[in-house]
């Protein structure tokens, strides 16, 4: 079946600090890869995506490249902030997957300290 | 996300009763999602409803758990004599052309 296994945490990175949160994942079909945020008490967010091999999603300044050979989707960030305190999840969506489901890692909480 | 509705976010119930938790897509979206989010854990799918319809609910506990998406009013997760290990964040997500959008989610605790 599907998996994702991220990074575990916690992580505490000073500011301005270089971010990477690690993914890797197996899949039984060509999956679509996320990374979602949680912030305390809220819902999951979308933070960025990719749909095929080689594609690099980009938001607020995170990036992640889908690698087909390493089946990776690592999260990135140059230069973290306070307000990026969260629980970063990544996720995929196999095409293999009839109902499209997503399946989610277990979370990474990051914590950014002035 | 203000566009897709959980009710209640915080649910307190006794062993043995019985917890509803809704879900109101965004508008014109028919395809709702359920998952749990156990403490320090991932979520993990449960069911995929259309209207009328339950597509997939392989994720859904053989007993207690039930789910519901009516022609007309909001999707319905209910868990039946709730038991502590039910606790846990309860979330909907709605699927549309602009993919997946999450709630709020609902936080179940029993006590």
């Amino acid at each position: 079946g599907d998996s994702v296994t991220q990074m575990e945490g916690p992580v505490t990175l000073s500011e301005e600090a270089f971010l990477t949160i690690n993914c890797t994942y197996t899949a039984t079909g060509y999956p679509s890869l996320f990374w979602y945020v949680q912030y305390p008490g809220e819902g999951l967010q979308l933070l960025l995506k990719a749909t095929k091999a080689d594609d690099k999603g980009s938001n607020k300044g995170f990036e992640a490249t889908y690698r087909k050979e390493t089946t990776s989707f690592h999260l990135e960030k140059g230069s973290v902030q306070v307000s990026d305190s969260a629980v970063y999840f990544c996720a995929l969506r196999d095409s293999g997957a009839g109902s499209y489901q997503l399946t989610f890692g277990k979370g990474t909480k990051l914590s950014v300290i002035p | 996300n203000a566009g897709v509705m959980q009710n209640p976010r915080h649910l307190v119930r006794r062993r043995g009763q019985e917890a509803r938790l809704r879900c109101s897509p965004m508008k014109g979206h028919s395809h709702v999602y359920w998952y749990r989010q156990l403490p320090e854990e991932g979520l993990k799918f449960m069911v995929y409803l259309q209207k009328e319809n339950i597509i997939d609910e392989s994720g859904m506990p053989k007993e207690r758990f039930s789910a519901e998406f009516p022609k007309e009013g909001p999707s319905i997760l209910r868990i039946q004599q709730v038991v502590r290990g039910d606790s846990a964040a309860y979330f909907c997500a709605s699927w549309g052309s602009e993919g997946y959008t999450f709630g709020s989610g609902t936080r179940l605790t029993v006590v």
